[in-house]
């Protein structure tokens, strides 16, 4: 069965620039039936799509964070991942990597999902 | 921009009873939409896509409707473990996400 897992640093400093890895086991990155997205959500709220990703590198992301965010894949190794640069207090969350429907061009609904791993960004 | 709301912000049912939960876009999203269950610390769960489907291992208690603009997630019987928070997530263009509902036990 195919699984998620994020990993990376659990504490940023303010300015930086914050990097997860999503490890996808149990089935292949290299799907054409699929996106694969970053999620997050911050202590208490609810959830952001931060963008997603096709396996042939790309890339869709949310307009409010477009100018931040990059997210990019390694095929050989099954992982995909998410950079996100010049952080504050407010990008503290739990992000999760999720596994996106794709019909053509258009994107579905996410239905597999990480753990999630929190964030913090503190100095 | 669409913007999606959902209410009530909290729901307060007891255990049997049936919960009615409320999604709205400000503009047509077809039938691009999807439900989530999330318990705390835990990952949101897929419960419904394109509307009035579930998904996978999802139980018969769980049901979706609606279109356009206006869209219920129904439980007809509350269980013990569904107390949690619910969002809809529409993905006609980019994927956004309501606020949520909590499910709470009365």
């Amino acid at each position: 069965q195919l699984q998620l897992q994020e990993s990376g640093p659990g504490l940023v400093k303010p300015s930086e620039t914050l990097s997860l890895t999503c490890t996808v086991s149990g089935g292949s990155i290299n799907s054409i039936n699929f996106f694969w997205g970053w999620i997050r959500q911050p202590p208490g709220k609810g959830l952001e799509w931060i963008g997603s990703l096709y396996f042939s590198g790309s890339t869709y992301y949310n307009p409010s964070l477009k100018s931040r965010a990059t997210i990019f894949v390694d095929t050989s190794k099954n992982q995909f991942s998410l950079k996100l640069s010049s952080v504050t207090a407010a990008d503290t969350a739990v992000y999760y990597c999720a596994r996106q429907g794709r019909d053509g061009y258009h994107f579905k609904y996410f239905d597999l999902w990480g753990r999630g791993t929190l964030v913090t960004v503190s100095s | 921009e669409i913007v999606m709301t959902q209410s009530p912000a909290t729901l307060s049912v007891s255990p049997g009873e049936r919960a009615t939960l409320s999604c709205r876009a400000s503009q047509s999203v077809s039938s691009n939409l999807a439900w989530y269950q999330q318990k705390p610390g835990q990952a949101p769960r897929l419960l419904i896509y394109d509307v009035s489907n579930r998904a996978a291992g999802i139980p018969a208690r769980f049901s979706g409707s609606g279109s356009g603009t206006e869209f219920t997630l129904t439980i007809s019987s509350l269980q013990s473990e569904d107390f949690a928070v619910y969002y809809c997530h529409q993905y006609n263009n980019w994927p956004l996400f309501g606020p949520g509902t909590k499910v709470d036990i009365k």
